[in-house]
């Protein structure tokens, strides 16, 4: 059974870079078949797409978070990372990885559970 | 961009009747592959979301049949033929057409 797990500090200082990492287990991160992406959730909002990368390392990002957005994956260690730059409160949010599957029409298929991360002094 | 837009962003509704949630797209969905990249979500209260729908009308596995999704172009419908107790959460629409947006989610409720 696939897994998805966030993990990173919940607390980052405005200003600062949030960096977080999902690590899959029970499968490759390695498959033609699939793309790996980040979603957020604010406290008591809907969900934003942040970004998704494919095993190859190419990435998409959301035009509203591009210029702050990296994404990256480590298939020797099945995990893909985030880092998003500058960080103020209104990044503070549930963070979701989630693997999206080319066979469902690229829809996010397996979910982790998520993370909070506050953006605070 | 393409934006989504759901409706109604709220929906009280009686055990064992029918709902529905709209979504219609800023522009058409349909990929220069001929598919259209568009699903729907169900986010259980401290849930993650669940996948339930994928290209306007395919059930994901284990998604019960009272689920049923239809659509093209910009305009989509979930309908959910008779609600269940298990069903109050929000749903949201996506498109993967183009990079990949939400809309903003529709709660169901029970009345």
């Amino acid at each position: 059974q696939l897994q998805l797990q966030e993990s990173g500090p919940g607390l980052v200082k405005p200003s600062e870079t949030l960096s977080l990492t999902c690590t899959v287990s029970g499968g490759s991160i390695s498959s033609s078949s699939y793309y790996w992406g980040w979603i957020r959730q604010p406290p008591g909002k809907g969900l934003e797409w942040i970004g998704s990368i494919y095993y190859s390392g190419s990435t998409y990002y959301n035009p509203s978070l591009k210029s702050r957005v990296t994404i990256s994956v480590d298939t020797s260690k099945n995990q893909f990372s985030l880092k998003l730059s500058s960080v103020t409160a209104a990044d503070t949010a549930v963070y979701y990885c989630a693997r999206h599957d080319v066979l469902v029409g690229v829809s996010p298929d397996y979910w982790g559970q998520g993370t909070l991360v506050t953006v605070s002094s | 961009d393409i934006v989504m837009t759901q409706t109604p962003l709220s929906s009280p509704v009686t055990l064992g009747q029918p709902a529905s949630i709209s979504c219609r797209s800023s522009q058409s969905l349909v990929h220069s592959d001929g598919n259209t990249y568009l699903s729907w979500l169900q986010q259980r209260p401290g849930q993650p979301p669940r996948l339930l729908i994928y290209k306007i009308s395919n059930r994901f596995s284990g998604v019960p049949d009272r689920f049923s999704g239809s659509g093209a172009g910009t305009d989509f419908t979930l309908k959910i033929s008779r609600v269940e107790a298990e069903d109050v959460g929000v749903y949201y629409c996506m498109q993967a057409t183009q990079l990949t947006t939400f809309g903003q989610g529709t709660k169901v409720e029970i009345k």
